[in-house]
C-alpha cells in the first residue's frame, strides 16, 4: 500500500532556528514528490515539486530534497511569517492520477 | 485575478438533507478536483475531471456526485448528507491532465452535518 509519513507532527521554534521536516513514503514507484504549504483557514499553496533522487529546489529560506525513501524541508533561520502546515504528497504509479497526502507538519515560529 | 473560488465558505446541514458546493477557477485550467480535509487524515481525493466533459473517481468517492458544467466551474453535490461527511471540502484546479502540474486550491468549504 502506497503510503505517505510526515515528522514531526508539531515543531516550535525560535526565530533564526534552522531546522528541517522530513517525509518518508512508501510508493510502487514514485512520479512526483510536492510540498504545500497551508495558513489556517487557508487552501494549501503549492511550493515544490521533486522527480528524482538527488533533487533539490529552494525558495527563499525553503529548500526541498529528495532521496528514494524520503524528502526533506530544511527551513533556514526561519522567521515567524513562515508559521504555518506544511503538507507533503506524492504521486505513485500505482495511484494514477491521485495524489497521496501525507498529514502535515505544523511548524510554530516565535520571535 | 481570484483565482479558485468557492462558495459557501461555512455551511451547516443536518442529516438527510441535500446541498452543492460551487467551485469556479478564471486560469483557463483543464483539470479540476475536489478534496476533503479531516483532522488527522491527510486531503483526500473524492471526485476529479481530467478536462471538460468528463470526471473521474477518487479515493472517497461514495455519497457524493460531480459535475463539471464548464471549463470553468466543478460542483459537488451531496444527496443526503450524513455525519461522516462532516469535512472541511477543498477544490482545487491545474493546468495539466494529470497531477504533474501544481494545484492551486480554494480556500474550502467548511461543513458540518448534525
Amino acid at each position: 500500500e502506497d503510503q505517505v509519513t510526515q515528522s514531526p507532527e508539531a515543531l516550535r521554534l525560535q526565530e533564526g532556528e534552522s531546522s528541517s521536516l522530513n517525509c518518508s513514503y512508501t510508493v510502487s514507484g514514485l512520479r512526483g514528490l510536492f510540498w504545500y504549504r497551508q495558513d489556517p483557514g487557508k487552501g494549501p499553496e503549492f511550493l515544490f515539486t521533486l522527480y528524482s533522487a538527488g533533487e533539490e529546489k529552494e525558495k527563499e529560506r525553503l529548500k526541498a530534497t529528495l532521496t528514494k525513501k524520503e524528502s526533506f524541508l530544511h527551513i533556514t533561520a526561519p522567521k515567524p511569517e513562515d508559521s504555518a502546515t506544511y503538507l507533503c504528497a506524492v504521486q505513485a504509479t500505482r495511484s494514477g492520477t491521485a495524489l497521496i497526502f501525507g498529514k502535515g507538519t505544523t511548524l510554530s515560529v516565535s520571535s | 485575478n481570484a483565482g479558485v473560488t468557492q462558495t459557501p465558505k461555512f455551511q451547516v446541514l443536518k442529516t438527510g438533507q441535500s446541498m452543492t458546493l460551487q467551485c469556479a477557477q478564471d486560469m483557463n485550467h483543464n483539470s479540476m478536483y475536489w478534496y476533503r480535509q479531516d483532522p488527522g487524515m491527510g486531503l483526500r481525493l473524492i471526485y476529479y475531471s481530467a478536462s471538460e466533459g468528463t470526471t473521474d473517481k477518487g479515493e472517497v468517492p461514495n455519497g457524493y456526485n460531480v459535475s463539471r458544467l464548464n471549463k470553468r466551474e466543478f460542483s459537488l453535490r451531496l444527496e443526503s448528507a450524513a455525519p461522516s461527511q462532516t469535512s472541511v471540502y477543498f477544490c482545487a484546479s491545474s493546468a495539466g491532465g494529470f497531477h504533474n502540474s501544481p494545484l492551486h486550491f480554494g480556500n474550502g468549504t467548511r461543513l458540518t452535518v448534525t
